[in-house]
C-alpha cells in the first residue's frame, strides 16, 4: 500500500495557484518526497522533491512541514496543460531500489 | 532531461500469441529498468526490476514465465507478454533513473489490447 495519504480530486481556476495536499505521517528520516503527475495516456513525469526543506524549481514549489508528516506541492500559475494526476511518493534514494509505490494520487482539474 | 522511449506505443494480438515491448534509454546508460502496469483508472502497480545483465526481479504476485523481462544492454529492456490473454489488457509503463539518481524517468508507455 501506498504511504502517502491525497484527495481524490481538487479543481483550481486557470491562472490561479494550485496547492496539492500530502500526508506521509509515517516518513522515515531517510526518505525523500517525491511528486510525478500523469497527463492522460503518458507516462508519468517528475516535478520535485525535498528531504526536509522547502525546494522550488521551474515546474513548481514544495513546502514541507517542520515534522516532515505533510507537505503541499504548489503550481503557482496553473494552466490547462497541468490537468493531470499528481502523485506524492515517499521513498529512499529516488526510488533506485524499486521502492516507489504509487498511490492513487490527487486528480487536479484546471477550469478555464 | 533523459529520454526514454517504448516501442510500441499500443498494440492489439489475438488471445494466445505473445508481445514483445522494447524500452530504451535514449542519451544515457541505465543498469536499472523498471517495468509498471497501469489498469483503468487505477495507479501504477510496479512489476518487476530489470538488471542489465543479470535476472529481473519480480514483485509477489506477478508471474515471471508469462511476463519475460531481457535487460540485454545498458540502454535496452524488454518485456516479452507470452501466452496473452484479454486480462492482460492494460497499460505498460518503463522507467529508468539519469544521470542524477533521484529522478526516474518514465517512458511514454504501451497500450495492450488482447482480443
Amino acid at each position: 500500500d501506498a504511504k502517502t495519504t491525497q484527495p481524490t480530486s481538487m479543481d483550481c481556476a486557470e491562472g490561479r495557484a494550485a496547492n496539492l495536499p500530502c500526508n506521509h505521517s509515517t516518513i522515515s528520516g531517510n526518505e525523500y518526497v517525491y511528486w510525478y503527475r500523469q497527463i492522460h495516456s503518458q507516462g508519468p513525469q517528475y516535478i520535485i522533491h525535498g528531504l526536509k526543506n522547502n525546494e522550488t524549481n521551474e515546474m513548481a514549489s514544495l513546502i514541507i512541514t517542520e515534522d516532515r508528516k505533510s507537505s503541499t506541492l504548489i503550481l503557482p500559475h496553473a494552466t490547462l496543460r497541468d490537468t493531470a494526476v499528481y502523485y506524492c511518493i515517499s521513498g529512499r534514494d529516488g526510488g533506485s531500489q524499486g521502492n516507489l509505490i504509487f498511490g492513487k494520487g490527487t486528480k487536479l482539474s484546471v477550469k478555464p | 532531461g533523459a529520454v526514454v522511449s517504448q516501442h510500441p506505443s499500443w498494440v492489439i494480438c489475438k488471445s494466445g500469441t505473445s508481445v514483445k515491448i522494447e524500452c530504451r534509454s535514449l542519451d544515457f546508460q541505465a543498469t536499472t529498468m523498471f517495468w509498471y502496469r497501469q489498469f483503468p483508472k487505477q495507479s501504477l502497480m510496479l512489476m518487476a526490476t530489470s538488471n542489465e545483465g543479470s535476472k529481473a526481479t519480480y514483485e509477489q504476485g506477478v508471474e515471471k514465465d508469462k511476463f519475460l523481462i531481457n535487460h540485454a544492454s545498458l540502454t535496452l529492456s524488454t518485456l516479452t507478454v507470452t501466452s496473452a490473454h484479454p486480462e492482460d489488457s492494460s497499460f505498460y509503463i518503463c522507467s529508468a533513473f539519469g544521470v542524477a539518481s533521484y529522478e526516474q524517468y518514465f517512458g511514454p508507455g504501451t497500450r495492450l489490447t488482447v482480443t
